[in-house]
């Protein structure tokens, strides 16, 4: 049992380029977050999905592209990358019982934008 | 705007106690959650409040007041393995949907 994995731990890009990250999860959750977190701060949330087929808006979605084509996958794309988006992205998920109460997160994607 | 504060940072002894405050300002409030992160690593779940009122989990403990839009974490006889980072997260509605504060470093010293 693996948990939530996330690849790939470590990227750079240059501005303009683009990448997905990939989240994948084997506890049959429901829903599915992105995070990211810069330095000295807080997590914030860039999309989430209540369900396979589904995504919504979280607080900071601008520039980032979400799919969850599969219940265990979560895909985050980044289309032209820019320097602002350097952070580390974690990865989230969580039972759809008790509303998402606990959530389980990925080792983290550290990315860097040239 | 939707907003959490605690302090930034909090240093104790091995063996104390030591609190953590949050205050929530949060538009669909559900409930308060609070995980820890060492290191830059993956946070993880500590606990959940839903409710007013104190929850219990061996070494830490939650409290929550709706009507202050307060809460704290409780952590007892410290251990060295407890500096960590801590944050408060505010659940609005009921799919998960967490706003976190901008965390707690606690340094427990010998």
């Amino acid at each position: 049992n693996a948990g939530v994995t996330q690849t790939p731990k470590f990227r750079v890009l240059k501005t303009g380029q683009s990448m997905t990250l990939l989240c994948a999860q084997d506890m049959n959750h429901e829903y599915m977050y992105w995070y990211r977190q810069d330095p000295g701060m807080g997590l914030r949330l860039i999309h989430y999905s209540v369900g396979e087929g589904t995504t919504a808006k979280g607080e900071v979605p601008d520039g980032y592209n979400v799919s969850r084509l599969k219940k265990q996958n979560f895909l985050l794309g980044l289309e032209s990358a820019a320097p602002s988006q350097t952070s580390v992205y974690f990865c989230a998920s969580s039972s759809g019982l008790a509303g998402g109460r606990t959530q389980y997160f990925g080792p983290g994607t550290r990315l860097t934008v040239l | 705007g939707q907003s959490l504060e605690q302090p930034s940072e909090v240093t104790a002894v091995e063996g104390a106690i030591v609190q953590i405050n949050c205050t929530y300002q949060t538009s669909g409030f559900y409930g308060l959650s609070w995980y820890q992160q060492h290191d830059g690593g993956a946070p993880t779940f500590l606990s959940y409040n839903a409710l007013d009122g104190l929850e219990e989990t061996g070494r830490f403990s939650s409290f929550l007041s709706r009507s202050d839009s307060y809460g704290y974490l409780l952590l007892q006889e410290l251990q060295m393995k407890d500096s960590a980072s801590y944050f408060c997260a505010a659940h609005s509605g009921n799919t998960g949907k967490l706003i976190f504060g901008q965390g707690t470093t606690l340094q427990v010293k010998p």
